[in-house]
């Protein structure tokens, strides 16, 4: 099982609403990650968690706040959001955040946000 | 700060050509990564490239790694349409034993039947 899984696939919300994303492997990775992608643009790393403690945050809003309850689940909660944050949120994971040979990245099909 | 180059960020070209995609990075990694990214889908991996001197293929796509000059290619061999797509080469860097990928801009390939 090579698969990330994210829900929902689809989201829209209102500014005030509070939502979540879910991202959900079972390959035993140790790193997972989420990136924003904007239309027709890269993907941006937001945070990184490394055996379930978050390494890397890239200066993101605190609108915007991971979870990782355990090596197999990773959340984004989402609160008082802006249009401008409506983009596709990827999460992926790799085997070993510290640097072990034959990592790969897995990506998740995305959650695309339209924030109203 | 890390930079990743791609060109060209675009690409049009006619079936049965041959051409090569650049990606150079600014900073020492020992593993590189080719997405392919479908209009409204998610990243699909295509090659992981993990040591200097690296080539992989698959089908008609040959991907290769020059740690030395920080540089990867990603060669397509007789393009067809099936093939037009936006690709992505991403730079794994490690951080503080952590691992960071950043992306390319993309090279958006527009293959003419």
């Amino acid at each position: 099982d090579t698969e990330v899984t994210q829900t929902p696939k689809h989201l829209v919300m209102g500014m005030t609403n509070k939502k979540s994303l879910k991202c959900e492997q079972h390959m035993g990775h140790r790193a997972m990650y989420w990136y924003k992608q904007k239309a027709k643009k890269p993907p941006e790393l937001m945070f990184v968690y490394s055996y379930e403690k978050l390494s890397i945050n890239e200066s993101v809003p605190s609108r915007f706040s991971p979870e990782c309850p355990n090596s197999s689940l990773l959340n984004l909660h989402l609160h008082a959001l802006q249009p401008e944050d409506s983009a596709l949120y990827l999460c992926a994971s790799s085997q070993d955040p510290r640097g072990a040979q034959n990592t790969e990245a897995f990506f998740g099909q995305g959650t695309r946000l339209t924030v109203v | 700060e890390l930079k990743v180059e791609q060109n060209p960020l675009f690409l049009s070209m006619q079936e049965g050509k041959n051409y090569t995609i650049y990606c150079n990075y600014s900073t020492t990694s020992d593993r590189l990564y080719w997405y392919r990214q479908d209009p409204g889908k998610s990243l699909e991996s295509l090659f992981v490239l993990l040591s200097n001197g690296a080539v992989k293929q698959e089908g008609r796509l040959m991907a290769s790694l020059d740690t030395k000059a920080r540089l990867s290619t990603l060669h397509i061999t007789a393009a067809v349409h099936d093939l037009s797509a936006t690709y992505f080469c991403a730079v794994d860097i490690n951080m503080n034993r952590d691992d960071k990928i950043i992306f390319g801009k993309g090279t958006r390939l527009h293959i003419l039947p």
